[in-house]
Formats: structure tokens, sequence, C-alpha cells
């Protein structure tokens, strides 16, 4: 089994709310991440966990908080965005970091619409 | 046929045939290749990998091959079906890059009945 489940689906909020996507990964994986996607574009990295500690934050806006609760959870809190943050925000996972040489599987995504 | 490009190229293909996307790497520490295929609403999915010490890897129905002379990888896609249109990433690591993947512009495969 290599999925990785989020929630929501969809998820339209203001600009003064504050809100939260979900990520879960029940395959035993200890390196867990966050992609932004914009569309017709590759996605871009945003944070990475390892054995739930945050080890890259690729210089995201404070207004994006991440956190990982457990080794299978990783929350985005998400607080007064912008416009321009609206895109297709991925969770992934992989076994470990170190090495590089591991595959990420990806979760469905949250479409993230902020009016 | 074939496609490159720093914009999202498009590869139109008629169903039954071979499909080849490319794709150009940077890095020349990377050593390890993955590729995806996403679909439409969908995040990436993993099709197939190769590392640094090989230069093909078979699939079903696909093969990868990696060119490290000339920093080079493709995908081969065999007797291209509907359902394999999709937007398809390469993706590229490293021992010193930790745990970043960087991903190709993606080529967008559309294959007509």
């Amino acid at each position: 089994d290599t999925e990785v489940t989020q929630t929501p689906k969809h998820l339209v909020m203001g600009m003064t709310n504050k809100k939260s996507l979900k990520c879960e990964q029940h395959m035993g994986h200890r390196a867990m991440y966050w992609y932004k996607q914009k569309a017709k574009k590759p996605p871009e990295l945003m944070f990475v966990y390892s054995y739930e500690k945050l080890s890259i934050n690729e210089s995201v806006p404070s207004r994006f908080s991440p956190e990982c609760p457990n080794s299978s959870l990783l929350n985005l809190h998400l607080h007064a965005l912008q416009p321009e943050d609206s895109a297709l925000y991925l969770c992934a996972s992989s076994q470990v970091v170190a090495g590089g040489q591991e595959t990420q599987y990806f979760g469905p995504g949250t479409r993230l619409l902020v009016l | 046929g074939e496609s490159v490009g720093l914009h999202l190229p498009t590869l139109s293909v008629q169903e039954g045939d071979n499909s080849i996307i490319n794709c150009a790497y940077s890095n020349s520490a990377s050593d390890y290749f993955i590729w995806y295929k996403q679909e439409s609403g969908k995040g990436p999915q993993f099709i197939i990998d190769i590392r640094s010490n090989m230069d093909k890897r078979q699939g079903q129905r696909v093969t990868v091959l990696l060119n490290k002379t000339v920093k080079h990888l493709s995908l081969q896609i065999a007797a291209t079906q509907p359902g394999d249109s999709a937007v398809y990433f390469c993706a590229e690591n490293s021992y010193n890059q930790g745990g970043k993947l960087i991903f190709g512009q993606g080529t967008e495969l559309s294959v007509k009945p």
C-alpha cells in the first residue's frame, strides 16, 4: 500500500480565516513533505519533516505553519493567506530522508482557493 | 515523437503508438531519478525510478533511459493508451540534497483514439 491521504479535497477561505490541511500515511514512512503546485507547473517544495522534526523550510512565509504531531500525520496551518496562495497543496512521504534515494509518494492534494 | 522544452510542452500521439518523453537535468551529482504521472485534478503518481549506476530500467509498458554524459533522461511508453494522457514530470535527487526533489517542467501527453 502506497497511499497518502489528504483532507479536505477542496477548500475556499477568506484572507482573514484560519484553516488547516491534513495529511496521513500508514506506510511507516519517517519523512513527510508539503509541496505547493500552481496550474501547469511542477510541485514546489515547502517543508520537509524527518522523524517528526522540521528539517527543511524553503523560505516559506509565516502565514503557512507546518506541524507533525506524530510519524503518521502532517498538518499545514493557514492564516491570513493571500489570493496568490491559491494552488494545489500536495503532501508526500518517503521511508527516510537521508541518502537522497528515497521514492516520495504523493497524496491527491487539497485544492485551495483564497478569496 | 519526442518533446523537450522550458515551458510545458505537449506531445500528441495516436493510440497504439510509442511515446518518448525527454528530460534534461542540471545537477551532475544527482544519483536518483523518478518519473511521475499527474492526471488532471490528482497528485503525482510514481511510475518508475532509476539510480545512477544504471542506464536503463524497464517496467510494465514503460522504459526509462539515463544518459549521465549529457545529463538526459527519457521515458518511453509502449503502445500508448488514452489512459496514459497526463502530465509527466521527471524528478532528480542526490545525496547532498537531502529530501529535496528537483522537478522538471513537465510534458503534457495527449493520446488520440
